[in-house]
Formats: structure tokens, C-alpha cells, sequence
């Protein structure tokens, strides 16, 4: 039972290169989302897709980018990665419906930017 | 305002304690109500889902007052095992999970 697979899961850039961020879910959910989690600030909604051709911006979208490549998968984009970026990074999916069903959360990235 | 609010402890208790944490969130037209448990460096995973008439599992007790805007948790007869970070998720329809802060428990023997 795979779940929710992320990669990579740690990651150095230099400040100003790009990346992205890869998720997977095999349980044929149809949501999916991004957060980040920094210490003192919990988690924070990046983006997230209701479903598959479907994204929105959450709570700190400001330097990122989504893909929702298809139902499976939903990729996080930095362009151009700031020192505030360094962060670990969730992805997470949910059932058909929005509400009273669980996420299941991938093991994070972990990144650093300097 | 922060749309959930956390109480961050931590909370340091010794094993066979009783804690209750709390968590109140703003928006009213809040549908779904978890507790999710965080270890340190892992990732969030389901602790129980909370329901208007309250619901147990084991030692754990959750209850929702949807009139106040407030979900607690309640932990009975603690274990060295329950030490981590308790997140107050809160569920609008039509938009995603939102999570609060967390609270730190630490459970000594």
C-alpha cells in the first residue's frame, strides 16, 4: 500500500533555482493538496485541486506554481526558490467528497534553500 | 484572526494523567471536525474524526460545540506513546483542510 508517495524527500537548492515537486496517490482520490510546515506556524494550505483540471490557491500560493498532471498526480513548482521557501513541504489527498472523509499525508520533503 | 486556534502548550504530564486540549475555529459554516496526531518529523495521520454528539475511541474523547465554535480533546490514562503534536483540522465544503498550530504533549514517566 503505497498511499501518498512524494519526491524527493530532502532537497538543497541555491537561492533563484528552480524545482519541482512530485505526488502521487494511488487510492483514486479525488482531492489533493500542498502544505508547508514551519516551525511555530503549523500547517499552511499552498494549493490544492478539488479534482482532476481543478486547482486553487490556499492560504500562501505567493511563489509556487501547481500541476494537477492528472488524477494521480499533483505536482508543486518553485521558479525561482527563496530562503524563505526552505520549509518541509506535505502533499496529501482525500476522498470523493469534501467533507467527513480522512487526508493521508506523504512523509514530506524536506528543503532548504540557501 | 487565525481561521483555527491552538492552545501550543506544551503539555507536560506524567503517565496515568487526564489532558484536554481545546481548539475554536471562526468560520461557521464549518462542516467536518478531526484531531489529527503528528510525531516528531513524521507526517500528520488521523486521530479521530469529531462528531456533534461527541464520539469515543478507546481513551480518547472528542466534542464539538458548534454553538461556541469549539472541539476538544480528551486524552485519559496517558501514555509515554501519546507524546506528539495534536492538530485541530477543520473542513469547509467546497475547499480544503484547514489545520491549526498543534499542541505539544509530552508524557513523562
Amino acid at each position: 500500500n503505497a498511499g501518498v508517495t512524494q519526491t524527493p524527500k530532502f532537497q538543497v537548492l541555491k537561492t533563484g533555482q528552480s524545482m519541482t515537486l512530485q505526488c502521487a496517490q494511488d487510492m483514486n482520490h479525488n482531492s489533493m493538496y500542498w502544505y508547508r510546515q514551519d516551525p511555530g506556524m503549523g500547517l499552511r494550505l499552498i494549493y490544492y485541486s478539488a479534482s482532476e483540471g481543478t486547482t486553487d490557491k490556499g492560504e500562501v500560493p505567493n511563489g509556487y506554481n501547481v500541476s494537477r498532471l492528472n488524477k494521480r498526480e499533483f505536482s508543486l513548482r518553485l521558479e525561482s526558490a527563496a530562503p524563505s521557501q526552505t520549509s518541509v513541504y506535505f502533499c496529501a489527498s482525500s476522498g470523493d467528497r469534501f467533507v467527513d472523509t480522512e487526508a493521508f499525508f506523504g512523509q514530506g520533503t524536506r528543503l532548504t534553500v540557501v | 484572526r487565525k481561521e483555527v486556534e491552538q492552545d501550543p502548550g506544551p503539555f507536560n504530564v506524567p503517565e496515568g494523567a487526564t489532558v484536554a486540549f481545546n481548539c475554536t475555529y471562526s468560520n461557521s459554516a464549518s462542516q467536518s471536525f478531526f484531531w489529527y496526531r503528528q510525531d516528531c518529523r513524521k507526517e500528520p495521520k488521523l486521530l479521530m474524526s469529531v462528531y456533534s454528539s461527541g464520539n469515543e475511541d478507546g481513551r480518547f474523547t472528542a466534542q464539538l460545540n458548534r454553538a461556541s465554535q469549539y472541539i476538544s480533546l480528551l486524552i485519559r490514562d496517558s501514555k509515554l506513546s501519546d507524546s506528539a503534536t495534536y492538530l485541530c483540522v477543520v473542513n469547509q465544503a467546497g475547499t480544503a483542510l484547514i489545520f491549526g498550530k498543534g499542541t505539544t504533549l509530552s508524557v513523562s514517566s
